[in-house]
């Protein structure tokens, strides 16, 4: 059972452009969506999060939207730069347990 | 900044070898996680932790894991006999609550 579904799988976007990403969940006991970013070898990096009680967050140049009724939120990355480019991953759970998505590789062109 | 860290780095074990994963968690933090990530995979949660006990865990996390807090500052993963399929990285990662940082990750190859 794939309880977060992420797409794109990957993208490619030019340096100052925006990336967006989105997910969609199943369960509605889901009350808390990070995001995180993962350089190769590393491990996953908390990014921004958001409760369902707003519909948006964001921080710097990293915004989250979250659609309740639909159940789906994406990020979007404003102005990317080359230091951007890594794998990005969707969560969604609660205090105890994530569910990850399946990731999605944004590669920024200079 | 305080950080989660993770000893070894890289495991290499044979199959039906028990290995041991080692995690510092942050040192404010009450929660626990384990996590894998087979490569090029997305990361899947395997057990939480909280109180000295287990709060939660996956399918995966059958009777061949265990955890354990054996003392106030380190949070271990035992794989008693791994088989082939258990080689991955895995994540150990903390939280005050909710929001879960997560260490540098072992990767553990079995052969």
């Amino acid at each position: 059972q794939q309880q977060v579904k992420q797409s794109p799988q990957s993208l490619i976007v030019q340096k100052g452009g925006i990336s967006i990403i989105n997910c969609a969940y199943e369960n509605t006991a889901f009350d808390y969506f990070p995001w995180y970013q993962q350089f190769p070898g590393k491990g996953p990096a908390l990014l921004i999060a958001i409760r369902p009680d707003v519909s948006e967050k964001k921080e710097g140049r990293f915004t989250i939207s979250f659609n309740k009724s639909a159940k789906q939120f994406s990020l979007h990355i404003m102005d990317s730069q080359p230091g951007d480019s890594a794998t990005y991953f969707c969560a969604a759970g609660n205090d105890y347990k994530l569910s990850f998505g399946a990731g999605t590789t944004v590669t920024v062109r200079a | 900044e305080p950080e989660v860290t993770q000893t070894p780095s890289h495991q290499v074990t044979q199959m039906g070898q028990e290995v041991i994963l080692r995690c510092v968690p942050i040192s404010n933090h009450l929660y626990f996680y384990w996590y894998r990530q087979i490569l090029g995979q997305k990361v899947e949660f395997l057990v939480s932790f909280y109180n000295n006990e287990i709060s939660e865990k996956s399918e995966i996390f059958d009777d061949q894991f265990s955890v354990e807090r054996p003392d106030g500052s380190n949070f271990t993963l035992k794989i008693r006999s791994t088989k082939l399929e258990d080689s991955a990285m895995y994540f150990c990662a903390s939280s005050t609550l909710t929001e879960q940082y997560f260490g540098p990750g072992t990767r553990l190859t079995v052969t």
